[in-house]
């Protein structure tokens, strides 16, 4: 079945440092490629997201980038702030049957910005 | 609109008991998903629905887990019997379908510990 692969699982930078976050995924029929943080004891949130048209999509300091031929896609934080510090999960999704979408996440990656 | 509701945000409950966690997507939202989030595994899809129908349950664990959809306002997922190694946080998410933007809402997830 589809398969997200993430890495690395845990992530320390230093503050103004950057981060990246990668994943490959299995389904080449995969379409729709976004990223969730996850807060300490709060829900995932959507932050960026891509489509498979794209290469690279970005947004203030974050930018996601796609790689279709390998079945993989970075997640890039630049000038890491302190509260940047979270979860942070990738999912790879493709439309079904009556328009349906099944995402697949990620195990996730816990960033932790260092003052 | 108050976003995705899930009751009860905490269950505690001893192993054999019955457990039914419950799910109010978004007005309109016409895709609704569970996830069971654990350190180890993540979020892992369990089932969705789209339109009140389920589509693919693939990840329900085993027999003891069922989910129901009978309106598009209200979804459940029942664990019976309820073991200890369902401890984990489980997620409904809801998403508007082909005309929406892709995101996924979750709500703030129903955290199961069974002793």
């Amino acid at each position: 079945g589809e398969n997200v692969e993430q890495h690395p699982s845990t992530l320390s930078v230093q503050e103004g440092d950057s981060a990246v976050i990668k994943c490959t995924y299995s389904d080449s029929a995969s379409n729709y490629f976004p990223w969730y943080k996850q807060e300490l004891g709060k829900r995932p949130q959507l932050i960026i997201d891509i489509r498979s048209n794209v290469g690279e999509k970005k947004d203030q300091r974050i930018a996601v980038t796609l790689n279709k031929t390998a079945k993989h896609f970075s997640l890039h934080i630049t000038e890491t702030q302190p509260e940047d510090s979270a979860v942070y999960f990738c999912a790879a999704s493709k439309g079904g049957t009556s328009g349906t979408y099944k995402y697949i996440f990620g195990t996730g990656t816990r960033l932790k910005v260092l003052a | 609109d108050a976003g995705v509701i899930q009751s009860p945000r905490h269950e505690v409950t001893e192993m054999g008991q019955e457990v039914t966690l419950r799910c109010k997507p978004i007005s309109g939202h016409n895709s609704l998903f569970w996830y069971r989030q654990t350190m180890m595994r993540g979020l892992e899809l369990l089932i969705y629905f789209n339109n009140n129908v389920p589509i693919d349950d693939s990840g329900m664990p085993e027999d003891r887990f069922s989910a129901k959809m009978p309106n598009a306002s209200f979804s459940t997922l029942k664990i019976q019997p309820s073991e200890p190694r369902d401890s984990a946080v489980y997620f409904c998410a809801s998403r508007m379908g082909l005309a929406g933007s892709g995101e996924l809402f979750f709500g703030e997830g129903s955290r199961l510990t069974v002793l």
